[in-house]
């Protein structure tokens, strides 16, 4: 069975460019959760879905991030206009929402992000 | 203070060895809690959920201790394998609000 799949795997871009990240969830997973990790501030939770909709962007570092879910099949992390903090692994994730607490997220491969 | 702090390592340990690492949150509310394996420059896997009785799985033991708010995760006799990093996973649930918050993660290298 395919995992979750991300890409770019890697990226290389200039200050001020947009950058698009894309993500296909594992077939059948009804949450989406998108993150971000540097050696610095370790695995950070930038966004999550449930359903397709957004259920907290509260870690979203700031305007300059949006994310999108437009069907179960398919997301998007965009960074406009990006910026050489912003290099750091992306990570897309995805389960099955439940009503346990007993729960497996699964990771993609990330994208290495390097803003020059 | 973090919602999960982990000592950074790296833990170095010889081949056989028995290491334990501990995991401390802050949230009492926290309900489920994981350990998660990351190899070097790969993503993050589930290693182990960690059960209020404590449980094993093979050569490693998680256990937890809500009255102190901390985990614990035991390698007996370390492989070459073993060695990556291991995250503490803490999760609250509610209605639905933030999910897993990760530590830092520990390092440990298992030397031939």
């Amino acid at each position: 069975d395919a995992g979750v799949i991300q890409s770019p795997r890697h990226e290389v871009t200039e200050m001020g460019q947009e950058v698009t990240l894309r993500c296909k969830p594992i077939s059948g997973h009804n949450s989406l959760f998108w993150y971000r990790q540097t050696m610095m501030r370790g695995l950070e939770l930038l966004i999550y879905f449930n359903n397709n909709v957004p259920i907290d962007d509260s870690g979203m570092p700031e305007d300059r991030f949006s994310a999108k879910m437009p069907n179960a099949s398919f997301s998007t992390l965009k960074i406009q206009p990006s910026e050489p903090r912003d290099s750091a692994v992306y990570f897309c994730a995805s389960k099955i929402r439940t009503s346990g607490n007993q729960e497996t997220q699964y990771f993609g491969p990330g994208t290495r992000l390097l803003v020059l | 203070r973090k919602e999960v702090e982990q000592d950074p390592g790296p833990f170095n340990v010889p081949e056989g060895a028995t290491v334990a690492f501990n995991c401390t949150y802050s949230n009492s509310a926290s309900q489920s809690f994981f350990w998660y394996r990351q190899d070097c420059r790969k993503e993050p896997k589930l290693l182990m959920s960690v059960y209020s009785s404590g449980n094993e799985d093979g050569r490693f033991t998680a256990q937890l201790n809500r009255a102190s708010q901390y985990i614990s995760l035991l390698i007996r006799d370390s492989k070459l394998s073993d060695s990556a990093t291991y995250l503490c996973v803490v999760n609250k649930v509610d209605t639905g609000r933030r999910a897993l918050t990760f530590g830092s993660g520990t390092r440990l290298q298992v030397q031939p």
